[in-house]
């Protein structure tokens, strides 16, 4: 079965700190999301990749196709980053609608 | 615009009761997903729908049927509620293309079934 591994699976930070989380799978991939849920339940997409890097506001996205490895940071956390973040990929293949998740990254940003 | 909107956001049913959960978009999207999240587990896909009139079987399709009547609106019904399908259900959706779209969340339906 194809999975996607995320590390750590909680994180607690001092507010300003830079964070790092991880997400590794298995085989190729057509997109890679990287997505947040508050702690109210809702979820929202943050970055779709494919290659490279992509950069908004704080938050920057990295994927290395080659390793089958993308990582999500926080530049300067504040305590509302608080939150689950969720690593998903689209695995490539004719057909492939759907999207397998990692566990979450559950982050605690500390005043 | 709404978005992904669900009804109801909290349900408790007993077992073998029936119930449907609705999902609606206003965005235009052409494709629809139901989802359930478990504790300890990645969100898992329960049905998914390409378009209007079309349906098809994700990773966990037991105990639930879908129907996707108009484009707008995509309903996952339990015909006999068991303990197992106490979960919180998302449903999203996103546009058709060639090149993969981000998936649009609705709030969550959280149904407790005893």
């Amino acid at each position: 079965k194809n999975e996607v591994e995320q590390s750590p699976q909680n994180l607690t930070a001092q507010e300003g700190e830079f964070i790092t989380i991880n997400c590794s799978y298995s085989v190729g991939i057509s997109a890679l999301h990287w997505l947040q849920q508050h702690p109210g339940g809702g979820i929202v997409s943050l970055f779709m990749l494919s290659s490279g890097k992509k950069k908004h506001g704080r938050l920057i996205a990295t994927i290395n196709i080659q390793e089958k490895h993308s990582s999500l940071h926080i530049t300067a956390s504040h305590p509302r980053d608080s939150a689950v973040y969720i690593c998903a990929v689209r695995y490539s293949g004719a057909g492939s609608y759907q999207l397998t998740f990692g566990k979450g990254t559950k982050l605690s940003v500390i005043p | 615009n709404a978005g992904v909107t669900q009804t109801p956001k909290f349900r408790v049913l007993k077992t073998g009761q029936s119930m449907t959960l609705l999902c609606a978009q206003d965005m235009n999207h052409e494709y629809m997903y139901w989802y359930r999240q478990d504790p300890g587990m990645g969100l898992r896909l329960i049905h998914y729908s390409v378009g209007e009139g079309t349906t098809a079987k994700g990773e966990v399709p037991d105990g639930y049927n879908v129907s996707r009547l108009k484009k707008q609106n995509f309903l996952l019904g339990l015909e006999s509620a068991a303990p197992s399908q106490t979960s919180v259900y998302f449903c999203a959706s996103n546009v058709a293309g060639v090149t993969y779209n981000e998936q649009f969340f609705g709030p969550g339906t959280r149904l407790t079934v005893l």
